[in-house]
């Protein structure tokens, strides 16, 4: 079975600092890991993603998360926080023969000026 | 090449009425997903459609709510008899193969129940 468990529900960074979003996984086979960003009122955009190539994974807006397999972990990362970054993120992960895609709770992250 | 596109947007109802909510996959999407958000938490799945069939609706309650996605037209998904407790953001979501590639997501459609 696959899950995913997303640390602290609400993110506070200031303008300018490390953004760092924690997200933890299980999962019984090799996962594909996604991170989704969902403004308020929208759907959800893939930021990007893990399929087993590089660890290290780039995505959209400056952002990117690795894959850490022996702390199952795939934590999203950008090194400095814009206000436009302001939304709720989502870690989601994919595995095996599975039809669905398992989504943490979210975090919220506010940019403060 | 558009995206996934879901209607309404926003759809009220009264208890007891029904709700269809519809969705229409990016360009050469075989794959339909549909999630469930609730207030405050994570997409849930629902059910995994491929055309004219149901892969995986192991998501779905087992009363009041069905989806189908025909071989012409969008993929809907329909909630009998609605109560307060269906209110919520459906969210649709297409890929081109098979499930663990991308999904890609359409805008939703936020249901209330009055």
């Amino acid at each position: 079975a696959q899950s995913v468990t997303q640390l602290g529900s609400h993110v506070s960074v200031s303008e300018g600092a490390l953004v760092l979003l924690r997200c933890n996984y299980s999962s019984s086979v090799p996962p594909y890991l996604f991170w989704y960003v969902q403004y308020p009122n929208q759907g959800l955009q893939l930021l990007l993603k893990y399929t087993s190539a590089a660890t290290l994974v780039k995505g959209i807006n400056g952002f990117e998360a690795e894959f850490k397999k022996s702390e199952t972990s795939f934590h999203l990362t950008k090194p400095s926080a814009h206000m436009s970054d302001a939304a709720e993120y989502f870690c989601a992960v994919s595995a095996g023969t599975g039809n669905q895609f398992y989504f943490g709770t979210g975090t919220s992250l506010t940019v403060i000026p | 090449n558009a995206g996934v596109m879901q209607n309404p947007r926003h759809l009220v109802r009264r208890r007891g009425q029904e709700a269809r909510l519809r969705c229409s996959p990016m360009k050469g999407h075989s794959h339909v997903y549909w999630y469930r958000q609730l207030p405050e938490e994570g997409l849930k799945f629902m059910v995994y459609l491929q055309k004219e069939n149901i892969i995986d609706e192991s998501g779905m309650p087992k009363e009041r709510f069905s989806a189908e996605f025909p071989k012409e037209g969008p993929s809907i998904l329909r909630i009998q008899q609605v109560v307060r407790g269906d209110s919520a953001a459906y969210f649709c979501a297409s890929s081109p193969r098979w499930a663990q590639e991308t999904q890609y997501f359409g805008p939703g459609t936020r249901l209330l129940v009055l």
